[in-house]
């Protein structure tokens, strides 16, 4: 089973100022067969369900706003929030789909100072 | 837009059964290939992945629950549903249907998305 590591576990931002959360994989996401790596992340706000930001790695999902961005390859990757607002608050959590079963990072609860 | 609701159990009795079912609507699951998924959320914890059926019938499961887990379809109802056997206190969480589009081709590249929809979730308790 692949394990993920979020960094750090929680986070406390000013409104507009920039936030990275930081995950690392156990083994390489890569997937040559597509060519993909598959890490996603989601954010869960309080009491709602989780919601899908960044799909493999760096590709925003539908309606997300572009001050979310994703990085990394292989083991390492990042979540990056140019500039946070009160609605960021929640738990970022990220995800591996490349192999069964499908895990998650513990995740990174993200709070406005 | 598609849109998911799961049912609604709330208690189950140790060693018993539960059987919960999702509503899939605004979309068609036979024409949409999509991938249908659930996961669960153990109380204060993080999220963990229960399996998924596509293709109408083909199914993954997480190893750890692979002996109690069965995911099943119902196209002509628009469902797709979730039963667990032999449940314990350790299996109380909120449970939550959720959606995984089909891999698309845009601009010559392959686009394998995420989990994009998710239902409302239910939750479980074993007691």
């Amino acid at each position: 089973e692949i394990v993920l590591t979020q960094t750090p576990l929680s986070l406390s931002v000013r409104p507009g100022e920039a936030a990275s959360i930081s995950c690392r994989s156990s083994q390489s996401l890569f997937g040559s067969d597509e060519g993909n790596t598959y890490l996603d992340w989601y954010l869960q706000r309080p009491g709602q369900s989780p919601q899908l930001l960044i799909y493999t790695v760096s590709y925003r999902a539908s309606g997300v706003p572009d001050r979310f961005s994703g990085e990394g390859s292989g083991t390492d990757f990042s979540l990056k929030i140019s500039r946070v607002e009160a609605e960021d608050v929640g738990i970022y959590y990220c995800m591996q789909r490349m192999n069964f079963p499908w895990t998650f990072g513990p995740g990174t609860r993200v709070d406005i100072k | 837009q598609v849109r998911l609701k799961e049912s609604k159990t709330g208690l189950v009795r140790p060693s018993q059964t539960l059987s919960l079912t999702c509503t899939v609507s605004g979309g068609s699951m036979t024409s949409s290939r999509s991938y249908w998924i659930w996961f669960r959320q153990l109380p204060g914890k993080g999220l963990e992945w229960i399996g998924y059926i596509y293709d109408m019938g083909i199914t993954y499961y997480n190893p750890s629950l692979k002996s109690r887990v069965t995911i099943s379809s119902d196209t002509s109802q628009n469902q797709f549903s979730l039963e667990m056997k032999a449940m314990t206190a350790a299996d109380t969480a909120v449970y939550y249907c959720a959606r995984k589009p089909p891999i698309s081709l845009v601009r010559g590249s392959i686009r394998n998305h995420g989990v994009d929809v998710w239902g409302q979730g239910t939750t479980v308790t074993v007691s």
